[in-house]
């Protein structure tokens, strides 16, 4: 089944506490992207990555990190996670930027 | 700046009218429009989309209505099903072609709720 995996789905953690959240497609897509949905602002792009090894800056990147070593993961580091960070947070893959985007099921983190 | 424009937070509509949902955008750049519909607990999904060169595209239910000179398109749900109750979300597409980083830019999405 084509998909994208984020792993937590849930998460609560502390301030200053380096997080992890992983993010996995299974569609060989060469664009992956990481969104947070936050109460009136809707989807912002944090990061994206056009292919290996290739990541870019999206609209609110600050207080975050990626790597893309493998085309299929793309992992979105928090080093010193704030209370601002609390949010709902997608990942996404295409083939292109410009195309339908898959989404994965979303975390949901709180920092304390 | 907001570049792509959902101006209503929320909709209600009786189940088997239509629901119409809109959004406007800035960019005379977006050549394709995308519409994504997300249920609580659930990432979004795609839901129909538009190229720049048509001014309608139909998926049963579903018709996405694009109006290039008024930056405008808009969502037509007919008829509307307790089951379509979801925030619908519309993109734009920003392609590297055209000199824009390639992305989707995102709406803040309408809240639509479908009474039965």
């Amino acid at each position: 089944e084509a998909q994208v995996t984020q792993n937590p789905r849930y998460l609560i953690t502390v301030t200053g506490k380096k997080l992890t959240v992983t993010c996995s497609q299974n569609m060989n897509h060469e664009y992956m992207s990481w969104y947070r949905q936050d109460p009136g602002l809707g989807l912002r792009q944090i990061y994206y990555s056009m292919n290996v090894e290739a990541t870019d800056k999206g609209d609110v990147p600050e207080g975050y990190k990626v790597s893309r070593k493998e085309k299929r993961n793309f992992p979105l580091i928090l080093e010193s996670p704030s209370p601002n960070q609390t949010s709902l947070y997608f990942c996404a893959s295409s083939q292109r930027g410009y195309n339908e985007q898959f989404f994965g099921p979303g975390t949901r983190l709180t920092v304390l | 700046d907001q570049q792509v424009k959902q101006n209503s937070p929320s909709l209600s509509v009786q189940e088997g009218r239509i629901s119409i949902l809109n959004c406007d955008y800035t960019n005379s750049m977006f050549d394709y429009f995308l519409w994504y519909k997300k249920y609580p607990a659930e990432g979004p999904t795609f839901l129909i989309s538009i190229s720049s060169i048509k001014d309608k595209n139909e998926d049963g239910r579903f018709t996405v209505f694009l109006n290039k000179s008024a930056k405008h398109l808009s969502l037509h749900i007919v008829p509307s099903q307790p089951g379509d109750s979801a925030v619908y979300f519309c993109a734009a597409s920003d392609p590297l072609t055209q000199g824009g980083s390639e992305k989707l830019v995102f709406g803040k999405g309408t809240k639509l709720t479908v009474n039965p």
